[in-house]
């Protein structure tokens, strides 16, 4: 078992760019979401997804796209990329989002927009 | 032991001494409560979880007490080694709303 692997882990992109970052895991869990970590906030949630061809948006979805065509499989794409979008961006996941199981997180994607 | 009663960025705790991380939760809704772990260029590890329909639970070397009435979560790690050292944050959900929302951490460093 890999757990959750993002790729790739680090990035540097030029503003107006756009990109993938990508996000699988080999557990079979239904639930996989999308974080953003900055320096004193803390994670903040950007979309998840409660199963396959289902996402909804988190606390800052704004310049940020997801889809979920697989179980295995949650990307992240950054449509035109900005300054402000600089952060680490976790992956994690749980076997169903309404049993009471903890996120398993990737070791992240580390992300600097010029 | 070193404690902090309200909940601070950072503490520094002597090796062997117990410590007590302290989080306040906003949500009276939120049932389900998880303590995750930070190394420096790795992602959050879990280290215990607790249902809110429980005020205590222990784990290897951890205990989480939980006080729903003043929405007050805390870990207590006892024996603190310097592998203990890193950011620790406090989450919560709310069943029905699948979100976990997480606290903006504690950095514990280990003095030797």
């Amino acid at each position: 078992n890999a757990g959750v692997t993002q790729t790739p882990k680090f990035q540097v992109l030029k503003t107006g760019q756009s990109m993938t970052l990508q996000c699988a895991q080999d557990m079979n869990h239904e639930y996989m979401s999308w974080y953003r970590q900055d320096p004193g906030m803390g994670l903040r949630l950007i979309h998840y997804s409660v199963g396959a061809g289902i996402t909804d948006q988190g606390e800052v979805p704004n310049g940020y796209n997801v889809s979920r065509s697989t179980t295995e499989d949650f990307p992240l794409r950054l449509l035109s990329a900005a300054p402000s979008q600089t952060s680490v961006y976790f992956c994690a996941s749980s076997s169903t989002p309404d049993r009471d199981s903890p996120l398993h997180f990737g070791n992240g994607t580390r992300l600097t927009v010029t | 032991g070193e404690s902090v009663g309200l909940h601070l960025p950072t503490l520094s705790v002597q090796e062997g001494d117990n410590s007590i991380i302290n989080c306040a939760y906003s949500n009276s809704a939120s049932d389900y409560f998880i303590w995750y772990k930070q190394e420096s260029g790795k992602g959050p590890q879990f280290i215990i979880d607790i249902r809110s329909n429980m005020d205590k639970r222990q784990g290897q070397r951890v205990t989480v007490l939980l006080n729903k009435t003043v929405k007050h979560l805390s870990l207590q790690i006892a024996a603190t080694q310097p592998g203990d050292s890193a950011v620790y944050f406090c989450a919560e959900r709310v069943r029905a709303d699948y979100k976990l929302s997480f606290g903006a951490g504690t950095t514990v460093t280990v003095r030797a």
